[in-house]
């Protein structure tokens, strides 16, 4: 079994709408849940992260951990065609090691 | 600019012949690593250094060597590649997590590698 379980996509949304991006995980060590965003061509860069259960909200963008369910969430109001990009989620352990797992990522299109 | 910077972007090489993949960054960061991102495997740890001259084995460090001489530079050394090399690569960066805080990774634009 796989440590983070992420629905790959294709995902395709209109604009304006409410996206769920998902993913499960199966370490409950994992502290610090993160939310990369990459671009086509570029590296990942941090978007939002939550520490351990519980919701964190950042203008459009809300992220979601329920550790008892092992379940992490984003959620996108107001969807715009610049979100386009691929989404991974990647819990940390903290403490003495900075390691990131990530999931394979969800690749998000918001037509126009 | 805060950054990270990987050279080359691009590159092909032949069944090997040793390359070296270099990764710089200008945030006086201690902790370095470096990931491959294949279709449906995501992004996977390939080695990591905490500080200077303390690297250690990620999840698939098989073909790959590291070193950590200074703090700002950490390249990937492929001493032999093979065509299951050909990969996406990228190299990050982040603080030291002392204290149990985590910090971001920031990561740079990659270095897409063709082994043929």
């Amino acid at each position: 079994q796989k440590e983070v379980e992420q629905d790959p996509g294709p995902l395709s949304v209109p604009e304006g709408a409410i996206v769920s991006l998902n993913c499960t995980y199966s370490n409950s060590a994992f502290q610090y849940f993160m939310w990369y965003r990459q671009y086509s061509r570029k590296g990942p860069e941090l978007l939002m992260y939550t520490y351990s259960s519980g919701n964190k909200e950042d203008g459009r963008f809300t992220a979601q951990v329920d550790k008892s369910s092992k379940y992490i969430s984003l959620f996108i109001r107001d969807s715009q065609p610049s979100d386009s990009a691929t989404y991974l989620c990647a819990p940390n352990y903290g403490g003495a090691t900075n390691k990131l797992i990530f999931g394979t990522g969800t690749l998000l299109a918001v037509q126009p | 600019e805060a950054q990270v910077t990987q050279n080359p972007r691009y590159l092909i090489t032949v069944t090997g012949k040793k390359l070296t993949v270099t990764c710089s960054q200008n945030m006086n960061h201690e902790y370095m690593s470096w990931y491959r991102q294949d279709p449906g495997l995501g992004l996977r740890q390939i080695y990591y250094s905490m500080n200077v001259e303390v690297t250690d084995k990620g999840d698939v460090p098989e073909g790959y060597k590291v070193s950590r001489k200074e703090k700002r530079n950490f390249p990937l050394i492929l001493e032999s590649p093979s065509p299951n090399q050909t990969s996406l690569y990228f190299c990050a960066s982040s603080l030291s997590l002392l204290g149990g805080v985590s910090t971001e990774a920031f990561f740079g634009q990659g270095t897409r590698l063709t082994v043929v």
